[in-house]
C-alpha cells in the first residue's frame, strides 16, 4: 500500500542553523501538508500546499518557514534559522482531494527535530 | 477558531470489553472528521473518515459516529485487544480549508 515517507527520521541541529525536512507524498495525491507536534502537546497545522503554491498557513508558519515541491515527488519544509522552540516532531501528510474521492489525509512517520 | 476536546484523557480497560471514546468540537461547520491512532513516538495512522453528511462510518471493529449539530463524535471499539493500546486522536476539518484541528487525544490501554 502506498505511504508517505519522510527523511531523516531524526535531525539534530544547532540554534540558528538552517534545516530542510523532506517528504515523499503518495504519488497520485494533489494536496500536501506539514504539521508539527511539540512533545506532550497537540498536533498543530503549519501549512497546506496545492498546485505549487501555499493554500493556507497558520500563525506558526512565519517568515522562517518555507515549503517547496522541487520536483515531481518531493515536498520539503525549510526552517531558515532554527530556534530552541522549533524542537518538535514534524509530520508530512498528503491527500487526493480529487472529485469523487475521500479527503483522507495520510501521514508520514515524522521527523524528530532537536535544536540545541 | 475550532477547538477540539477529547475525554477521557486516559482510559484503561480489560481485554475483550467494548469501549467508547469521545470527541467534541466547538465549530459545527465541519467538512469531515478523521480519527487517528498514534503509537508512542510514531506517526499518525488514519482509522476512519466521516463526512459531514454521514452519521456513521464503520471499519472492522471500529465505528465512528458524528452529530454535527451538537459538535460531537464518538469512536466505538468492539472487543478490544492489547494491540489497540495507543493514543486516539480526532481531527475535524472545516469548510473553506483543508487543515485538520487536533484534540489532545485519549491514551487507551487494554489490559491483557
Amino acid at each position: 500500500e502506498p505511504e508517505v515517507t519522510q527523511t531523516p527520521s531524526h535531525q539534530v541541529t544547532q540554534m540558528g542553523q538552517e534545516v530542510i525536512l523532506r517528504c515523499v507524498p503518495i504519488s497520485n495525491h494533489l494536496y500536501f501538508y506539514w504539521y508539527r507536534q511539540i512533545l506532550g502537546q497537540k498536533v498543530e497545522f503549519l501549512v497546506s500546499f496545492y498546485n505549487n503554491e501555499i493554500s493556507e498557513k497558520s500563525e506558526i508558519f512565519d517568515d522562517q518557514f518555507s515549503v517547496e515541491r522541487p520536483d515531481g515527488s518531493n515536498f520539503t519544509l525549510k526552517i531558515r534559522s532554527t530556534k530552541l522552540e522549533d524542537s518538535a516532531m514534524y509530520f508530512c501528510a498528503s491527500s487526493k482531494r480529487a472529485s469523487g474521492s475521500t479527503d483522507t489525509q495520510y501521514f508520514g512517520p515524522g521527523t524528530r527535530l532537536t535544536v540545541l | 477558531k475550532q477547538e477540539v476536546t477529547q475525554i477521557p484523557a486516559a482510559l484503561s480497560v480489560p481485554e475483550g470489553e467494548n469501549l467508547v471514546l469521545n470527541c467534541s468540537f466547538t465549530d459545527s461547520a465541519i467538512y469531515n472528521l478523521q480519527w487517528f491512532r498514534q503509537d508512542p513516538g510514531k506517526g499518525l495512522t488514519s482509522l476512519l473518515l466521516i463526512q459531514s453528511s454521514q452519521r456513521e462510518q464503520t471499519s472492522g471493529r471500529l465505528n465512528a459516529s458524528l452529530d454535527k449539530s451538537s459538535g460531537r463524535s464518538t469512536l466505538y471499539i468492539a472487543a478490544s485487544q492489547p494491540g489497540d493500546s495507543a493514543t486516539y486522536l480526532c481531527a475535524p476539518s472545516n469548510f473553506g480549508n483543508e487543515k485538520l484541528t487536533f484534540g489532545t487525544g485519549t491514551r487507551l490501554t487494554i489490559i491483557p
